[in-house]
């Protein structure tokens, strides 16, 4: 399968623990995005990076958390001092410059649960 | 800035009769628009994108959505229901050129036999 793949599928954790997700995009996609979908929400976007650049990050990115994608392939992001609002599931999408209209592609995302 | 509207977060057919889902979005530019499902446990799948083409875009497995910029909506039409159709659907918007997407509240969508 050459779409876009995340580790762990599940993660569970308690409160006040660090927790790290990996996200491996598609491999000739540039563009990285992070979103973050909670119960009975659509998804909302966290932060995403052209190759290994951060360029964009919402503010609902607290200091807490923290994502990396030191080579411009596989990204991860942390989430330090877990708090039970983190519950939710983490989505990794990517695009290519190739692509008109920014259509991303996603992968089956992170389900984080913090007791 | 740009925002979506997902008119209801439940919609009810039975099997072989018509779809509905309803989106009006707010956009400063020439939109993108998606939609995308999601069906449980699985990931977001793109089901069709409007470009500043053709105005009616017609998508997978019967899909189709009509890009309506007087109305500023993008309603998500199928002729006939398929029980496979049961999952959930988000609209989606794009400001054009690379910028985020931001997702609507998403709508259920239940098929029973």
């Amino acid at each position: 399968d050459t779409g876009v793949s995340q580790d762990p599928r599940h993660k569970i954790t308690k409160r006040g623990q660090n927790v790290t997700f990996r996200c491996d995009p598609i491999s000739e996609h540039n563009r990285l995005y992070w979103y973050r979908q909670t119960l009975g929400q659509g998804p909302e976007f966290l932060t995403y990076f052209q190759n290994e650049a951060q360029l964009e990050k919402s503010r609902l990115l607290s200091d807490r958390f923290s994502a990396e994608r030191p080579k411009g392939s596989f990204s991860t992001l942390e989430i330090q001092r877990t708090e039970q609002g983190d519950s939710a599931m983490y989505l990794c999408a990517s695009s290519s410059p190739f692509w008109r209209a920014n259509e991303q592609f996603f992968g089956p995302g992170t389900r984080l649960t913090v007791l | 800035a740009q925002s979506v509207t997902q008119l209801d977060s439940h919609v009810s057919v039975s099997e072989g009769t018509p779809v509905l889902l309803r989106c009006n979005y707010s956009s400063s530019y020439s939109p993108s628009l998606f939609w995308y499902v999601q069906h449980p446990n699985k990931g977001l799948q793109l089901l069709l994108k409007y470009t500043s083409a053709a105005t009616l875009v017609k998508g997978i497995n019967g899909f189709e959505a009509e890009f309506k910029k007087s109305e500023t909506s993008f309603h998500l039409t199928k002729p006939s229901a398929h029980m496979s159709d049961a999952a959930e659907y988000f609209c989606v918007v794009s400001d054009g050129g690379y910028s985020t997407l931001t997702f609507g509240k998403g709508t259920m969508l239940l098929v029973s036999p």
